[in-house]
C-alpha cells in the first residue's frame, strides 16, 4: 500500500525565514496531495493542496511543489510567523479500492520570534 | 462551510464501560466519514472508513467489535469503544468527505478519551 515519508520530524526556524518540509510517497497512482496543520490539542486544517495534474500552487506565503516523476511534494512557507508554529501534517490520496488518505509522521514546526 | 463537529470533546471514564463518540457534518452531507485515532506526538492514524447505509470498513490490526462504528444518516457517524481499557485513552478524530467530492476531508475538533 501507499506510504508516506515525511522530513524533518522538528523543524526550528527565526522568524521571517523560509521553511520547507518535503514529503515522498510510494504509490505512483496517488493524485492528490493535502497538507494539514495541527495546532496542539486542535483538529488539522487544510491549508493548502495541490493535484497531480499541477506542478506547483501557491497562497499566500504558503506553496506546495509537486514531482511526480520522483514522487515527492514539498511544503513552502516564506517570512514565518511565530503563528505558524505547529505540527505540519502531509498526506497522498490512494485511488481505488478503499479511497483514503495516508498521512505522513509530522513535523513540529518552532518559529522562533 | 464545510464544518464537521464532534461530542463529546472530553470524556473519562472507568475501565470496563462503553463510551458513544458522534460525528457529525453541519453544512454538508457525508457520504463516507473516517475515524482516526492520534497518541501524543504521533500522526493520525486511520481506524476505519464509514460509509452510510454499509458496514465500516476497518484498517488491518483494528478490531472490528471493539470499535463499533453506525453511519446511518448523511451527516452523522459515531463510533462506540467497548470495554474500553486504559490503552484505548486516546484522542479520536472523524472527518468528513462531501458527497461527490473523492479527496478533500474536512476534520472534527476530536475527542479526548481518557480510561482510567
Amino acid at each position: 500500500g501507499e506510504n508516506v515519508e515525511q522530513h524533518p520530524s522538528t523543524l526550528s526556524v527565526q522568524e521571517g525565514d523560509s521553511a520547507v518540509i518535503k514529503c515522498t510517497y510510494s504509490d505512483s497512482a496517488s493524485n492528490y496531495f493535502p497538507w494539514y496543520k495541527q495546532e496542539l490539542g486542535k483538529r488539522p486544517q487544510l491549508i493548502i493542496d495541490i493535484r497531480s495534474n499541477v506542478g506547483e500552487k501557491k497562497d499566500q506565503r504558503i506553496a506546495v511543489t509537486l514531482n511526480k516523476t520522483a514522487k515527492h511534494f514539498s511544503l513552502h512557507i516564506t517570512e514565518t510567523q511565530p503563528e505558524d508554529s505547529a505540527v505540519y501534517f502531509c498526506a497522498a490520496f490512494v485511488q481505488g479500492g478503499s479511497e483514503k488518505l495516508v498521512f505522513g509522521k509530522g513535523t513540529k514546526l518552532t518559529v522562533n520570534p | 462551510g464545510a464544518v464537521v463537529s464532534q461530542h463529546p470533546s472530553w470524556v473519562i471514564c472507568k475501565s470496563g464501560t462503553s463510551v458513544k463518540i458522534e460525528c457529525r457534518s453541519l453544512d454538508f452531507q457525508a457520504t463516507t466519514m473516517f475515524w482516526y485515532r492520534q497518541f501524543p506526538k504521533q500522526s493520525l492514524m486511520l481506524m476505519a472508513t464509514s460509509n452510510e447505509g454499509s458496514k465500516a470498513t476497518y484498517e488491518q490490526g483494528v478490531e472490528k467489535d471493539k470499535f463499533l462504528i453506525n453511519h446511518a444518516s448523511l451527516t452523522l457517524s459515531t463510533l462506540t469503544v467497548t470495554s474500553a481499557h486504559p490503552e484505548d485513552s486516546s484522542f479520536y478524530i472523524c472527518s468528513a468527505r462531501e458527497t461527490g467530492r473523492q479527496e478533500t476531508q474536512y476534520f472534527g475538533p476530536g475527542t479526548r478519551l481518557l480510561v482510567l
